[in-house]
């Protein structure tokens, strides 16, 4: 069955410093991958996705990801994080073979301190 | 569009009583999704119907739960009786295709606490 890792479960950093936020994936066949955001007391907000074509995405907010195929990967980044950044990130992926859910990650606890 | 409406936002009740939550799609979009969200367990999918039929229920937990969408723009996930262990925020997601190209559309929960 499908499944999706989120290695870190909480990622501290302080401000202006890069963040990776790790996720990888299994699937044997063609996947969609996304990255989703929940704030403090709110739902879950999509960052980027992954469809098809060049493998770096740029999302909301300064974000993006690498999808890397053979790694079977989904690392997401940002080059200067803001207080404003601390939340839950949410790895998901969405493949035909797992009847049209998506199967999301534990989740990463973002905590950017000043 | 104010996005996927869920009501209430918290909800406390004892042990025993029956549960009701609610969600409005936003509309236009035909799969709506019901997700479960505890610290144990992450997100869980529940259900998800197509066009106001589930389509796979096989989250859902046990006999206790149940979810109607009696038309395209309301969906009720119920629980009866209600235990402790139920206790967790309770999301609707709704989008207008299978494959979320779009991601899905989130509402802002049901915070639950059984006592």
């Amino acid at each position: 069955a499908q499944s999706v890792t989120q290695l870190d479960s909480q990622v501290p950093v302080f401000e202006e410093a890069p963040v990776e936020l790790r996720c990888n994936y299994s699937s044997s066949v063609s996947v969609y991958l996304f990255w989703y955001v929940q704030y403090p007391n709110q739902g879950l907000q999509l960052l980027l996705k992954y469809l098809s074509g060049s493998t770096l995405v740029k999302g909301i907010n300064g974000f993006e990801a690498e999808f890397n195929k053979s790694q079977t990967s989904f690392h997401l980044r940002k080059p200067s994080v803001h207080i404003s950044d601390t939340a839950e990130y949410f790895c998901a992926a969405w493949s035909y073979n797992q009847g049209g859910k998506l199967i999301f990650g534990q989740g990463t606890e973002l905590s950017v301190k000043p | 569009d104010a996005g996927v409406i869920q009501s209430p936002r918290h909800e406390v009740t004892e042990m025993g009583q029956e549960v009701t939550l609610r969600c409005k799609p936003i509309s236009g979009h035909d799969y709506l999704f019901w997700y479960r969200q505890t610290m144990m367990r992450g997100l869980e999918l529940l259900i998800y119907f197509n066009n106001n039929v589930p389509i796979d229920d096989s989250g859902m937990p046990e006999d206790r739960f149940s979810a109607k969408m009696p038309n395209a723009s309301f969906s009720t996930l119920k629980i009866q009786p209600s235990e402790p262990r139920d206790s967790a925020v309770y999301f609707c997601a709704s989008s207008f295709v299978d494959i979320p190209s779009g991601g899905y559309t989130f509402g802002s929960g049901t915070r639950l606490t059984v006592v």
